[in-house]
C-alpha cells in the first residue's frame, strides 16, 4: 500500500525557520513526483512545488518560488518542505502527494501538517 | 486570483444528481484535458475522485463522473448519498510541471 504519512503540527514565530516532511512507502520513491500543496480557509488548495527524487529536480509555482525550498532524501524515502524565514501568512496546512507516473493527477496524499506562525 | 473557477456551494437531495462546474479563466491550463478533482471531507486530506476529464481511479463508485465541454470542466454526483457531503476541487495541468487548483465548491446534502 502506498502511503505518505507526514510530520506532525508546528507552532512558530514570524522570523523562524521551519523544515516538515513527508515519509514514503509501499513504491519506489525515486520514479515519482511528490508536490506540496498549501490550503487555507481564504484561498483553498494552491499547488506550490514538485520534485522528482531521482534526480533532485525542482519545479516551484511563481507564487511559492523564493518562499519555500524543497529537497528529497531517497535513502529515507521522505521529501521535504522548509522555510527560512516564516510569516504569520504562511499558517495554514501543507499537504504532499505523490503524482502518478504516467498521469497528471496527484495520489494519495499525505494527511497534512497544519503550521501555525504567531507571535 | 484562481484560473480555474467553481461555484461556492452546491446542493441536493439524497438520491438526486448534481453537477459541479470548473471553467478555465486563463489560458495557462492549454486545452483543458488534463483536469483532475478531488473530494475533501472536513479534517481529512483530498483524495482523487477523477482524473484527465473522465477518468475514475479503480474501485471507486461510478456514481462520480467527469466531463468537459470547451472551457468548463464538470463533475456529476449521481444517486446522492450523506457521505459525499464534501467539498470538491478540481485541477488543471497548467504545463512545464505546474498545476493550479479551482476555489472549491462545498456539496450540501439536503
Amino acid at each position: 500500500e502506498v502511503q505518505l504519512v507526514q510530520s506532525g503540527a508546528e507552532v512558530k514565530k514570524p522570523g523562524e525557520s521551519l523544515k516538515i516532511s513527508c515519509k514514503t512507502s509501499g513504491y519506489s520513491f525515486s520514479n515519482y513526483w511528490i508536490a506540496w500543496v498549501r490550503q487555507t480557509p481564504g484561498k483553498g488548495l494552491e499547488w506550490m512545488a514538485m520534485i522528482y527524487p531521482g534526480d533532485s529536480d525542482t519545479r516551484y509555482s511563481p507564487s511559492f518560488q523564493g518562499q519555500v525550498s524543497i529537497s528529497a532524501d531517497r535513502s529515507l524515502s521522505a521529501a521535504y518542505l522548509q522555510w527560512g524565514s516564516l510569516k504569520a501568512s504562511d499558517t495554514a496546512i501543507y499537504y504532499c502527494a505523490r503524482r502518478g507516473s504516467s498521469s497528471f493527477s496527484f495520489d494519495p496524499w499525505g494527511q497534512g501538517t497544519l503550521v501555525t506562525v504567531s507571535s | 486570483q484562481s484560473a480555474l473557477t467553481q461555484p461556492a456551494s452546491v446542493s441536493g437531495s439524497p438520491g438526486q444528481s448534481i453537477t459541479i462546474s470548473c471553467t478555465a479563466t486563463s489560458s495557462d491550463v492549454g486545452s483543458f484535458d488534463l483536469v483532475s478533482w478531488y473530494q475533501q471531507h472536513p479534517g481529512k486530506a483530498p483524495k482523487l475522485i477523477i482524473y484527465e476529464v473522465t477518468k475514475r481511479p479503480s474501485g471507486l463508485s461510478n456514481r462520480f463522473s467527469g466531463s468537459k465541454s470547451g472551457n468548463t470542466a464538470s463533475l456529476t454526483i449521481s444517486g446522492l448519498q450523506a457521505e459525499d457531503e464534501a467539498d470538491y476541487f478540481c485541477c488543471s495541468y497548467a504545463g512545464t510541471n505546474t498545476w493550479v487548483f479551482g476555489g472549491g465548491t462545498k456539496l450540501t446534502v439536503l
